[in-house]
């Protein structure tokens, strides 16, 4: 099993430019996250969804955009980037609300 | 507001020594709590996952306790190793009902094992 994957491992954007971020779990688990990290901030919860088809706004959605058309896919999009976008997010994945979340590598963002 | 408090923010101690490593939490209604490691450049791992009922739990040489009454955990790590060095996150999660916002994580311990 390869759990939880992310790519792209690294991406270099220009101010105003789009991307999307793939997520892929192969365990089966209904619920998946996309996080982001920052240094001195801790993780905090863009957007999740609770099954294929769903997805619910975090603590900090503004400026992202996710889909969940397959359950073993959350894809992550950013339409226009911009600096304070810079950051490395973390796609995660749970068997349910209350189990543990096994997360991806994570996807190292620059925004000049 | 839920919050939750880790200390020390780092930490530097010596190969083979013991350490803990403190969280502090305010949230409400409680679920459960969870201690990952993140080493450097990689995602978080789940070491523990306590419900209010638990104690102690152990996972190899690191075991978690809690104290739900004065909303405290610990991290114990014994005969530290060289692979300890990494940071450590407390999650609380506050989930009665539904909701991943309902997770509160800390802002990590950074430890760092030196020979």
């Amino acid at each position: 099993n390869a759990g939880v994957t992310q790519t792209p491992k690294f991406r270099v954007l220009k101010t105003g430019q789009s991307m999307t971020l793939l997520c892929a779990q192969d365990m089966n688990h209904e619920y998946m996250y996309w996080y982001r990290q920052d240094p001195g901030m801790g993780l905090r919860l863009i957007h999740y969804s609770v099954g294929e088809g769903t997805t619910a706004k975090g603590e900090v959605p503004d400026g992202y955009n996710v889909s969940r058309l397959k359950k073993q896919n959350f894809l992550l999009g950013l339409e226009s980037a911009a600096p304070s976008q810079t950051s490395v997010y973390f796609c995660a994945s749970s068997y349910s609300i209350r189990s543990r979340q096994f997360f991806g590598p994570g996807t190292r963002l620059t925004v000049l | 507001k839920n919050q939750v408090e880790q200390s020390p923010q780092s930490l530097i101690i010596l190969e083979g020594k013991n350490c803990t490593l403190q969280c502090n939490y305010t949230v409400s209604p409680f679920s459960n709590l969870r201690w990952y490691k993140q080493d450097t450049g990689r995602g978080p791992v789940s070491l523990t996952i306590m419900t209010f009922s638990e104690n102690t739990k152990s996972n190899g040489r690191y075991t978690a306790t809690l104290d739900a009454d004065t909303k405290q955990s610990s991290l114990h790590i014994t005969a530290s190793q060289l692979s300890d060095s990494a940071s450590y996150i407390c999650v609380v999660s506050a989930m009665p009902g539904g909701g991943a916002d309902g997770l509160t994580f800390g802002k990590g311990t950074h430890l760092i094992i030196q020979p």
